[in-house]
Order: structure tokens, then sequence, then C-alpha cells
């Protein structure tokens, strides 16, 4: 089992420029959220996608999209970056369908923007 | 007042030692309780995971829940060198859409040979 796994590892990019990072959720798993991780502090919510249908929102700009293809794969996009974007974006899978799971992480991207 | 308190630490223990990590919350209508260790660079890892109140042993991890006092632990047994980390605690609500995780903002551990 591969687990989650996260495309790039690393990115760098220029303000205004528009990034998208990739999450393969694990096997068996419908579910995934995405989560920022700025340097010394916690994850931070930005949303949840299942059913290839956005489900819950975090509190972030309209910025920030993304994306459920029907093989529960999943895209975040990040439109006009700014320096404050630079963190380490994280997804996580889990299955909202029978019986409750955890949320497992991938390893992350971590995007710099300069 | 942030929904999860956290001390962001450093804490700095010998090899051996018994680790006591706590998070404080302010929302009563969470359920599930997790705890996360992340190493540098890396993703979180799930660690413990327990739904309201009581304890749960795995291993050296011990994790306590006191929902009447919104008061979660991690306890670390005969801790290692390799469990020098950041623990990150988080919780979420137990049903309805609300199915986001809420962290804090992670202890940083580093255990001494």
């Amino acid at each position: 089992d591969a687990g989650v796994t996260q495309s790039p590892t690393h990115l760098i990019k220029t303000r205004g420029q528009q990034v998208t990072l990739r999450c393969s959720p694990k096997s068996g798993h419908d579910t995934v959220s995405w989560y920022q991780q700025a340097l010394g502090q916690g994850p931070q919510f930005i949303f949840q996608y299942y059913e290839e249908e956005e489900r819950q929102r975090g509190n972030f700009p309209d910025r920030f999209s993304g994306h459920q293809f029907p093989n529960y794969s999943s895209e975040l996009n990040v439109n006009a970056l700014l320096l404050g974007d630079s963190a380490l974006y994280l997804c996580a899978s889990e299955s909202l369908r029978g019986a409750r799971t955890e949320a497992f992480f991938g390893q992350g991207t971590r995007l710099t923007v300069v | 007042q942030k929904e999860v308190e956290q001390d962001p630490g450093p804490l700095s223990v010998p090899e051996g030692a018994i680790v006591s990590l706590n998070c404080t919350y302010s929302n009563s209508a969470f359920q599930y309780f997790m705890w996360y260790r992340q190493y540098s660079r890396k993703g979180p890892e799930l660690l413990m995971y327990t739904y309201s109140s009581g304890n749960k042993e795995d291993g050296r991890f011990t994790a306590q829940v006191d929902k009447s006092s919104k008061y979660i632990s991690l306890f670390i047994r005969d801790s290692q060198p390799s469990d020098s980390a950041t623990y990150l605690c988080a919780m979420n609500l137990s049903g309805g859409s609300n199915y986001k995780l809420t962290f804090g903002k992670g202890t940083l551990l580093t255990v001494n040979p």
C-alpha cells in the first residue's frame, strides 16, 4: 500500500504565479482534505473533497481552489501567489463510506514563493 | 481564544524519561481526538486515535481524554531518541459535515541520549 502520495515534493514559484499540487489518496479511501502548514504552526484546514465535490471549506480565500477526480485523486490550485502562501501543503485521505476511519497524511509539498 | 491550545515547547528530556504532552480546547462538541507525530520536513503520522473520554494505550504511548475539563494528554514511557519530533494534537466533531481536523500548534520534543 503506497499510502497517500503527493507531488511535487518541493516547488519554488514567483509572486503572482499560479500553482497546482497533486494528491493520490490511500487505497480504499474516497475523501481528500488539504491543509496548509506554515513554519512552526499546526496544519490549517483548506477544504475537503468527497464524491468530486467540495463538501467543506476552511477560512481561505477564493484564490485556493481544488478538484477531485473519479479515481479519488485531487488537485489543489492556488492563483495569484503571495509570499505568505509559502508553506507545507498537506493532503490527507480517509473513507467516509461505512465505518469512520482516521485521516492519513502524505509527506506534503513544500511551496516557496519568492 | 484559539479552539485548540498546545504549548509549543521546546521540550527536552533525557532518554528513558516519561514525557507528558497536553492540549486544551474550547469547543465542547469535539468528539474525536488524535495525536500525530511529525518529523522534520515530513507529513504528520497518526499515533493515537480516541473517541470521547477515557484512556487508550498502545505500547509506550497512552492517550487520555478528559472532556469535562476539555483537556487531552499523550504520555510517552521510556522515551527514545527516535521519539524526537513535533507532536500535534488534533480533534474533530462527531458527525454531520464537519469532518475537518483542528490542530494545535505542535510541541517540539527532543529526547537526548
